[in-house]
């Protein structure tokens, strides 16, 4: 699987768009990039799934480069209950194992 | 569909001890697997299962015991409980394997004395 590197942690404002990169250079050729969020005492929930490009659903944008080496989650105009962790995961869709790194934690501030 | 559920919620438990933790899905999912989350750390794979009959070891195994003899259900039994085991015990499932959309149980908070 491919390791995954992402910011411990990252404040910012409502109302701000708010852009997390993961970086995977060792992504190999059948990998998706998946991210999740967690908020406190819950369990992760998927947010978005991308292979290439630009990906976008009502939760968030997901944009991977050309290269595939990293990957940006964009979330636009932040709230203080998009405080949350967000991982970012990366894989191959016959992979057995599904490994979480530590994610990004965010903070929103009013 | 209740989705994934686990019990209990909390648990308290003396050194030595064993129990099992409980994780049902009823979405008719093959994949099925175990995570502990330490304060303020990420989710670590303990063991998880590909389908009824099979399973295999995560990240951190030890002092860990799975088991899969229905779809539905997927225990995970602690042998001898130590403090270090004190986390929160996650259990998620999805259709297939990896990269399918991971579906994941509110958690169980055990508490090793």
């Amino acid at each position: 699987l491919a390791k995954t590197t992402q910011p411990i942690s990252m404040d910012s404002y409502e109302g701000q768009e708010v852009n997390i990169t993961c970086s995977h250079n060792n992504i190999a050729t059948n990998d998706y990039i998946t991210w999740y969020q967690q908020f406190p005492s819950q369990g992760p929930r998927f947010i978005i799934q991308g292979y290439k490009t630009k990906v976008t659903n009502e939760v968030a944008s997901l944009f991977i480069p050309a290269d595939r080496k990293s990957s940006t989650l964009s979330l636009p105009r932040v709230s203080l209950s998009d405080t949350a962790v967000y991982y970012c995961l990366v894989g191959d869709k016959g992979d057995d194992k599904i490994i979480f790194g530590k994610g990004t934690r965010l903070h929103i501030l009013p | 569909n209740a989705g994934v559920t686990q019990t209990p919620k909390f648990q308290v438990l003396k050194t030595g001890q064993s129990m099992t933790l409980q994780c049902a899905q009823d979405m008719n999912h093959e994949y099925m697997s175990w995570y502990r989350q330490d304060p303020g750390m990420g989710l670590r794979l303990i063991h998880y299962s590909v389908g009824a009959g099979i399973t295999d070891q995560g990240e951190v195994p030890n002092g860990y015991n799975v088991s899969r003899s229905t779809t539905e259900d997927f225990p995970l039994r602690l042998l001898s409980a130590a403090p270090s085991q004190t986390s929160v015990y996650f259990c998620a499932s999805s259709y297939s394997r990896v990269q399918e959309t991971q579906y994941f149980g509110p958690g169980t908070r055990l508490l090793v004395l």
